[in-house]
């Protein structure tokens, strides 16, 4: 099993692009989640899936979107990026929503 | 508000040296604890997951403990290749979120 992949690893962007990032999972795992990572400031969770069809909001969810119409896949939408969605990206996958998370190797994202 | 604050933010042990790291927490209703490493660079690895409070997890050279505020990540006789930081995560009640601590950084020296 490969687990949780995620692509890009590395992207730089424009103030004002947009962007995909993609996050896959091949575990079946219907709980999906989104984080950013900032230095010193732990991860934030931006967005989250229960299954297929099902997203709702986490804590840090403005100038984001996410579609989840596979068990499998579960991107976030960048619109109208600014400087401070520069950061690094964690996508992360559980059985349940109390079980441990497995983790992808993240998207580091610079808008400039 | 439900909170996760881990202590000390960064730690600098010599190799052997055993030391703990803590994890307090404020939550309505804790259904679990988790703890992670991260290398680096690359995305957060699971340890351990604690249910109850008293409950004990042991790998290697790391030995997770529970009570009803707080967990303890012991680490006996550390070696270089235990340098991480290291994360604590909760899952509580009637939410599907999972809240993170900041993270202790560990240097373990030769």
């Amino acid at each position: 099993n490969a687990g949780v992949t995620q692509t890009p690893k590395f992207r730089i962007l424009k103030i004002g692009q947009s962007m995909t990032l993609q996050c896959t999972q091949d575990m079946n795992h219907n709980y999906m989640y989104w984080y950013r990572q900032d230095p010193g400031m732990g991860l934030k969770l931006i967005y989250y899936s229960v299954g297929a069809g099902i997203t709702d909001k986490g804590e840090v969810p403005n100038g984001y979107n996410v579609s989840r119409s596979t068990t499998e896949d579960f991107p976030l939408r960048l619109e109208l990026a600014a400087p401070s969605q520069t950061s690094v990206y964690f996508c992360a996958s559980s059985w349940t929503g109390n079980n441990e998370q497995f983790f992808g190797p993240g998207t580091r994202l610079t808008v400039l | 508000e439900d909170q996760v604050t881990q202590s000390p933010e960064a730690l600098r042990l010599q190799e052997g040296e055993s030391s703990s790291l803590n994890c307090s927490y404020t939550v309505s209703g804790l259904r679990g604890l988790f703890w992670y490493r991260q290398d680096p660079g690359k995305g957060p690895e699971f340890l351990f997951t604690l249910y109850s409070a008293g409950e004990e997890k042991e790998k290697e050279r790391l030995k997770a403990t529970l009570t009803k505020k707080e967990s303890f990540l012991h680490i006996t006789a550390p070696k270089p290749e235990d340098s991480a930081t290291y994360l604590c995560a909760v899952s509580t009640s009637g939410t599907y979120k999972y809240i993170f601590g900041t993270g202790t950084r560990l240097k373990v020296l030769a």
